[in-house]
């Protein structure tokens, strides 16, 4: 069983629509949590950063993390078809600077 | 400002050839590191330097693969006598320090091995 899961889709919604993707963990030394955005032939790049427990927020972006539950959530608002990529989630024990346990990542299709 | 670059792009081996893969971090960056995307999955974790010290290899899957920043900035992925399985993409990211700090990665090399 991989340390990291998540469902790897594809998840098609209609433009406007709220997205919600999720992973879960099994190691509870993991401290801080990210989501990145991956588009075609392109390196991931970062959209959320959260340490341990609680919401972010940023523009049509929620994170959540519930440590208790080994769950975290992505929302997206009011999507866009240039929403239309590859999220992953990723984890580390020690911070950013350490090495990242990565999702499967989810494919994301936004339709007009 | 420049971000992450590798090269080359794309690069093609016949099966027992040696590749050697580039990567250029953001100037400044003390911490490198290097990923292994697999098609249809998330990057894995092969290696971690800060500066030119290599920290962890705990993720090479074997010792064909060996990687190097002598200077402490450009770093080099090695991967001797290539097999089908390390058909991939390889990313390489970097930070500014270490612990709580985002990488950023770069384009990826896809490595096709015939």
């Amino acid at each position: 069983q991989k340390e990291v899961e998540q469902d790897p889709g594809p998840l098609s919604v209609p433009e406007g629509a709220i997205v919600s993707l999720n992973c879960t963990y099994s190691n509870s030394a993991f401290q801080y949590f990210m989501w990145y955005r991956q588009y075609s032939r392109k390196g991931p790049e970062l959209l959320m950063y959260t340490y341990s427990s609680g919401n972010k927020e940023d523009g049509r972006f929620t994170a959540q993390v519930d440590k208790s539950s080994k769950y975290i959530s992505l929302f997206i608002r009011d999507s866009q078809p240039s929403d239309s990529a590859t999220y992953l989630c990723a984890m580390s024990a020690t911070g950013g600077g350490n090495k990242l346990t990565f999702g499967t990542g989810t494919q994301l299709k936004v339709e007009l | 400002g420049a971000g992450v670059s590798q090269s080359p792009r794309y690069k093609v081996a016949k099966r027992g050839q040696d590749v050697a893969l580039r990567c250029d971090p953001i100037s400044g960056h003390v911490s490198l590191f290097w990923y292994q995307q697999a098609l249809g999955q998330g990057p894995e974790f092969l290696t971690y330097f800060q500066n030119e010290a290599q920290l962890d290899k705990s993720g090479l899957p074997s010792d064909r693969f060996f990687a190097e920043r002598p200077e402490g900035s450009v770093s080099t992925l090695k991967i001797q006598r290539t097999q089908q399985e390390d058909s991939a993409v390889y990313l390489c990211a970097s930070s500014l320090l270490g612990a709580g700090d985002t990488q950023y990665f770069g384009p990826g090399t896809r490595l096709t091995v015939l």
